[in-house]
This record gives structure tokens, C-alpha cells and sequence, in this order.
């Protein structure tokens, strides 16, 4: 059984970074791209970018190229995003989400990232 | 970037009774437009890919139609457990888009 199990829920401060990790388990991790989605509070998704894992290669949307950096660990199938320089707009529930044939196959349950002081 | 253009935003109705959601991509999209399913508690779901093709152990009563701009997905004679998010996305260029969801709720 596919699982996307991510790391728990993260309060950070103004101008700090805050790293999720998502434990892939259930395939073979370095055959497929992860991606990651960000949710604002009542909002909608937005795709934040891709990582393959195998490769290390990366994309970005234009908008979080500065913002957040995705990283992939082979040794425990782990994929990571950190996101720096932290203001209130980034306060938001953060997904994995495993790129199947075609669309996002399986979902990680999401991280509830606070930026507070 | 594609613009996503999701409608209605919410929508009630009474299971048994039979719903579609529009989405209109701002150009063509061919028919790479996938379907998701958010509720509370669970992950979320992928419906549909391809514009019209059910992902394994979606029930029948969903269907995805459409292609170029313009998609529709058909949800038959509701059941409980269908009230919920949906969200469309394109998947045919990068950046990958959403639309921005719509509510089903009970009548």
C-alpha cells in the first residue's frame, strides 16, 4: 500500500525556515516524482514545484523559486521541503503528493505550517 | 501560467440527485485535466485523469468529460460519502494549475 506519511505540524518565526519531510513506503521511491502543494488557510491549492528523487533534479513554480527548496533523501525515501525567510503569507498546510501516470496518485495528509512571533 | 476556472464554488444537493462542476482552462489543455476529491480527514483523492479516465476504484457514478478548455465532471445519483471538495487540475504544461474548488454539501 502506497503512504505519504509526513512530519507533524511546525511554528516558526518571522524570517526563520521550517523543514516537512514526507516517508514515502509502498513503491519504489526513486521511480517517481514528488510534488509539493501548498493550501492557505480557506484557500485553494497552488503546486509549489517537483523533485525527482533519482536525480535530485528540481522545477519550481516561478513564484516559490525563492521561497522554498525541495530536497529527497534515497537512503530512507524521504522527500523535503524547506521553506525560508518565513512571513504570515506562508502560513499554510503544505502536501507531498506522489505524480502517478498522469495527476498526483497518492497524497501526504498535509502540514499545517504557522508563522508566528 | 493556465487559468483554472472552476464553477459553482458551492453547490448543494440531495443524494440521489445528479451534479456537474465546470472547468475552463484560459487555453487549450488538450484533455490533461485530472479531478480530485478533499475531505476532512482523509487524503486527498484523485478521480480522474486524462479528462475522462476513472483512477482505479473510483466508483462509475463519476464521470469526466470534456477537452481543449472546456471539462465537466458528472457526479450520478449521490451518494453520502461523495459530499466533499472537489478541485480540478491541469497537468499539461508547468506550472501545473488548480482551480480553486468547490464545495458539495448536503441539501
Amino acid at each position: 500500500e502506497v503512504q505519504l506519511q509526513q512530519s507533524g505540524p511546525e511554528v516558526g518565526r518571522p524570517g526563520s525556515s521550517v523543514k516537512i519531510s514526507c516517508k514515502a513506503s509502498g513503491y519504489t521511491f526513486t521511480d517517481y516524482v514528488m510534488n509539493w502543494v501548498k493550501q492557505s488557510p480557506g484557500q485553494g491549492l497552488e503546486w509549489i514545484g517537483w523533485i525527482d528523487p533519482e536525480y535530485g533534479s528540481t522545477d519550481y513554480a516561478e513564484k516559490f523559486k525563492k521561497k522554498a527548496t525541495l530536497t529527497a533523501d534515497t537512503s530512507s525515501n524521504t522527500a523535503y521541503i524547506q521553506l525560508s525567510s518565513l512571513t504570515s503569507e506562508d502560513t499554510a498546510t503544505y502536501f507531498c503528493a506522489k505524480t502517478g501516470p498522469e495527476g498526483f496518485d497518492y497524497w501526504g495528509q498535509g502540514v499545517m505550517v504557522t508563522v508566528s512571533s | 501560467d493556465v487559468q483554472m476556472t472552476q464553477s459553482p464554488s458551492y453547490l448543494a444537493a440531495s443524494p440521489g440527485e445528479s451534479v456537474s462542476i465546470s472547468c475552463k482552462a484560459s487555453k487549450s489543455i488538450n484533455t490533461y485535466l485530472a479531478w480530485y476529491q478533499e475531505k476532512p480527514g482523509k487524503t486527498n483523492k484523485l478521480l480522474i485523469y486524462s479528462g475522462s479516465t476513472l483512477q482505479s476504484g473510483t466508483p462509475s457514478r463519476f464521470s469526466g468529460s470534456g477537452s481543449g478548455t472546456d471539462f465537466t465532471l458528472t457526479i450520478r445519483s449521490l451518494e453520502p460519502e461523495d459530499f466533499a471538495v472537489y478541485y480540478c487540475q491541469q497537468h499539461n504544461e508547468y506550472p501545473l494549475t488548480f482551480g480553486s474548488g468547490t464545495k458539495l454539501e448536503i441539501k
